[in-house]
C-alpha cells in the first residue's frame, strides 16, 4: 500500500495567515492526490483533486501544487471558517489511503 | 442538491453482521462509482470500498477484504456494505461517498454523507 505522510500534525495560526500543508507519497502518484477538510463532527468536504484543480464551489485562497511524491496544500489568507482538520488522499492504486490529518488551530 | 444518507449502524457483538445502506438523491447515481470510508473515534479517515458505477468492480483494502461486501442497486438509487466478522477496531463512523464518474479509478470523491456509528463491542 501507498503511504502517505502529512505534515505539521498541528498547526495554529491566525485569521488572515498564509499556511501551507505538506503531504508525502512513499512512492510516485503523479498527480493522483486530493486534499478534504473536515470540521468538528462533520463530513469531510472536497477541496483539491488532481493535485491543483479546485473543486467547484471552493473559494480561491486554497490551492495545490506537486507531482510525484511531494504535494503541499496552501491556504493564501486564513478565515475562520477554516480552522478544520485537513487530509490528503492518494487516488493512484487501491486502497486509496489518506494521510494521518493536519488539525489546523486558532493562535 | 446532492444527498447521501447512510443508515443501518449500532451496536453489535465481535463477531457479528450488519449491513449499512446509503440513500442517494440530487445526481444520477448509475452514473457515478461510490465508496465507504470509516473514521474510528477520534482518529483519521480510512478508505474501505469502492464500487463502479455499473456495479462490475469493487475494491478493498486487506483490512477489511473478505469480511466486507459492497453492493449497489441503481434501481433504487441505494449502496450497500455488507460487514460480516466484526471486531472491535471496526468500530468507526461509516461514511458513503460519490465519486464524480463512472471509474473509481484515479478519482476523489466529492460529496460525502454525515456518516452512520457502527460498535462493535459486548
Amino acid at each position: 500500500d501507498i503511504q502517505m505522510t502529512q505534515s505539521p500534525s498541528s498547526l495554529s495560526a491566525s485569521v488572515g495567515d498564509r499556511v501551507t500543508i505538506t503531504c508525502r507519497a512513499s512512492q510516485s502518484i503523479s498527480s493522483y492526490l486530493n486534499w478534504y477538510h473536515q470540521r468538528p463532527g462533520k463530513a469531510p468536504k472536497l477541496l483539491i483533486y488532481a493535485a491543483s484543480s479546485l473543486q467547484s464551489g471552493v473559494p480561491s485562497r486554497f490551492s495545490g501544487s506537486g507531482s510525484g511524491t511531494d504535494f503541499t496544500l496552501t491556504i493564501s489568507s486564513l478565515q475562520p471558517e477554516d480552522f478544520a482538520t485537513y487530509y490528503c488522499q492518494q487516488s493512484y492504486s487501491t486502497p486509496y489511503t489518506f494521510g494521518r490529518g493536519t488539525k489546523l488551530e486558532i493562535k | 442538491e446532492v444527498q447521501l444518507l447512510e443508515s443501518g449502524g449500532g451496536l453489535v457483538q465481535p463477531g457479528g453482521s450488519l449491513r449499512l445502506s446509503c440513500a442517494a438523491s440530487g445526481f444520477t447515481f448509475s452514473s457515478c462509482a461510490m465508496t465507504w470510508v470509516r473514521q474510528a473515534p477520534g482518529k483519521g479517515l480510512e478508505w474501505v470500498s469502492a464500487i463502479s458505477a455499473t456495479g462490475g468492480t469493487s475494491y478493498y483494502p486487506d483490512s477489511v477484504k473478505g469480511r466486507f461486501t459492497i453492493s449497489r442497486d441503481n434501481s433504487r438509487n441505494t449502496l450497500y456494505l455488507q460487514m460480516n466478522s466484526l471486531r472491535a477496531d471496526d468500530t468507526a463512523v461509516y461514511f458513503c461517498a460519490k465519486g464524480p464518474g463512472r471509474a473509481v479509478a484515479g478519482k476523489e470523491v466529492d460529496y460525502w454523507g454525515q456518516g452512520t456509528l457502527v460498535t462493535v463491542s459486548s
